[in-house]
């Protein structure tokens, strides 16, 4: 399986800060197709997972354009431009490239 | 809008059974792939299994194959998870998403295997 390895797991940020979380495949994430199957989750306290960004740098519909995604390969990055107390929670790489699609271990952001 | 409800979870003992469902709306959903994901307490997630829009593929993480059933009724707009020989570490809440990329997520359906 693909392993999915993120830093780091905890993330203090101040608010108004920048804050970049790295997502690490153990294989390249290039599909047969061209494209690179990396997403974002993000996971407020008691809610549901959501996706932020799909193939690796795309935001979806809602999503702030504070959040950015980017990388290629096996080395991957989601950048949050200036962090908002809405920002906490905790974030999820996922690779939908290789079955079984794996996640990372999550990373915990708050606020310093 | 697009909606995703899981339901059926609850508490049975361990090498019990359940099914769970989920019920889609607001999209056409003969058009997509459906996927289970599960969170244990305090964890993170977990991918087990997914189906392609008419049923005919099928695929699962080795955790639950042969244990969990994954299928679809687009008629009715509902997948569903057969889940058999339940293991405490099965404990969980189940979610289920939409597409290859999980682009919608339900609220999450809780299971608990405990005697």
């Amino acid at each position: 399986d693909v392993v999915m390895t993120q830093s780091p797991l905890s993330l203090p940020v101040t608010l108004g800060q920048p804050a970049s979380i790295s997502c690490r495949s153990s294989q390249s994430l290039v599909y047969s197709d061209g494209d690179t199957y990396l997403n974002w989750f993000q996971q407020r306290p008691g809610q549901s997972p959501r996706r932020l960004i799909y193939k690796v740098s795309n935001r979806d519909s809602g999503v702030p354009d504070r959040f950015s995604g980017s990388g290629s390969g096996t080395d991957f990055t989601l950048e949050i431009s200036r962090v908002e107390a809405e920002d906490v929670g905790v974030y999820y790489c996922m690779q939908g490239t290789h079955w079984p699609y794996t996640f990372g271990q999550g990373t915990k952001l708050e606020i310093k | 809008e697009v909606q995703l409800v899981e339901s059926g979870g609850g508490l049975v003992q361990p090498g019990g059974s359940l099914r769970l469902s989920c019920a889609a709306s607001g999209f056409t959903f003969s058009n997509f792939w459906m996927n289970w994901v599960r969170q244990a307490p305090g964890k993170g997630l977990e991918w087990l299994a997914n189906i392609k829009q008419d049923g005919s593929e099928k695929h699962y993480v080795d955790s639950v194959k042969g244990r969990f059933t994954i299928s679809r009724d687009n008629a009715k707009k509902s997948i569903y998870l057969q889940m058999n020989s339940l293991r405490v570490e099965d404990t969980a809440v189940y979610y289920c998403a939409r597409s290859r990329g999980a682009g919608y997520w339900g609220q999450g359906s809780l299971v608990t295997v405990s005697s």
